[in-house]
């Protein structure tokens, strides 16, 4: 089944233990991005990548990470967390340019940070 | 920014239509999107516009308007598993791996 896994889909964890936030997919998509929703703000994009090694800050990239070192995995770090970043976060790829393919999206990772 | 505006919030009856609007910044426009999201599940892609018009999909239509900037979501003949909040999502050509969202229309249908 074409699809898109993050893991874990629930987090808790402390102040500034670090935690990576995993995300694999398998449709052969080049694109990859990141994406946290808070109520009223709606998803927000943290981080994409348009191919292996080539990633760009999207609009909230402050306080986080990616890697894109295989084509199917895009995880996303944390190195410091903040209760501040406790938000819900989507992975996504895309078949090609997302501005006129739109993104398919993971089932999502509920972080708390205390 | 490119701001997204949509309502926050409608509600209608099972059986009638209702109608969701989006506004956006036009400059660098490259498409827009309608997903739709339950509660606790992820976003699920349900039409992209690029040009001007309406594209109809069984009881879910998208219109567009490039020169105001403006775009709506029709859901016709509500059914109860459509209670589901509706984002719209903008393309832009300042870069191509961005996809930008709105804070998205809860729709509450009711019996």
């Amino acid at each position: 089944e074409a699809q898109v896994t993050q893991n874990p889909r629930y987090l808790i964890t402390v102040t500034g233990k670090k935690l990576t936030v995993t995300c694999s997919q398998n449709m052969n998509h080049e694109y990859m991005s990141w994406y946290r929703q808070d109520p009223g703000l709606g998803l927000r994009q943290i981080y994409y990548s348009m191919n292996v090694e080539v990633t760009d800050k999207g609009d909230v990239p402050e306080g986080y990470k990616v890697s894109r070192k295989e084509k199917r995995n895009f995880p996303l770090i944390l190195e410091s967390p903040s209760p501040n970043q406790t938000s819900l976060y989507f992975c996504a790829s895309s078949l090609g340019t997302p501005s006129t393919y739109g993104y398919t999206f993971g089932s999502g990772t509920r972080l708390t940070v205390v | 920014g490119q701001n997204i505006d949509q309502p926050t919030e409608m509600t209608a009856t099972e059986g009638a239509i209702v109608q969701i609007n989006c506004t956006y910044q036009t400059s660098g426009f490259n498409g827009l999107f309608w997903y739709q999201q339950h509660a606790g599940e992820a976003p699920t892609f349900l039409s992209y516009n690029v040009l001007d018009g309406l594209e109809e999909k069984g009881r879910f239509s998208s219109f567009l308007s490039r020169s105001k900037g403006y775009s709506y979501l029709l859901l016709k003949e509500l059914q109860m598993k459509d209670s589901a909040s509706y984002l719209c999502a903008r393309g832009g050509t300042d870069s191509w791996g961005k996809l930008q969202f709105g804070a998205g229309t809860q729709v509450v249908v009711t019996p």
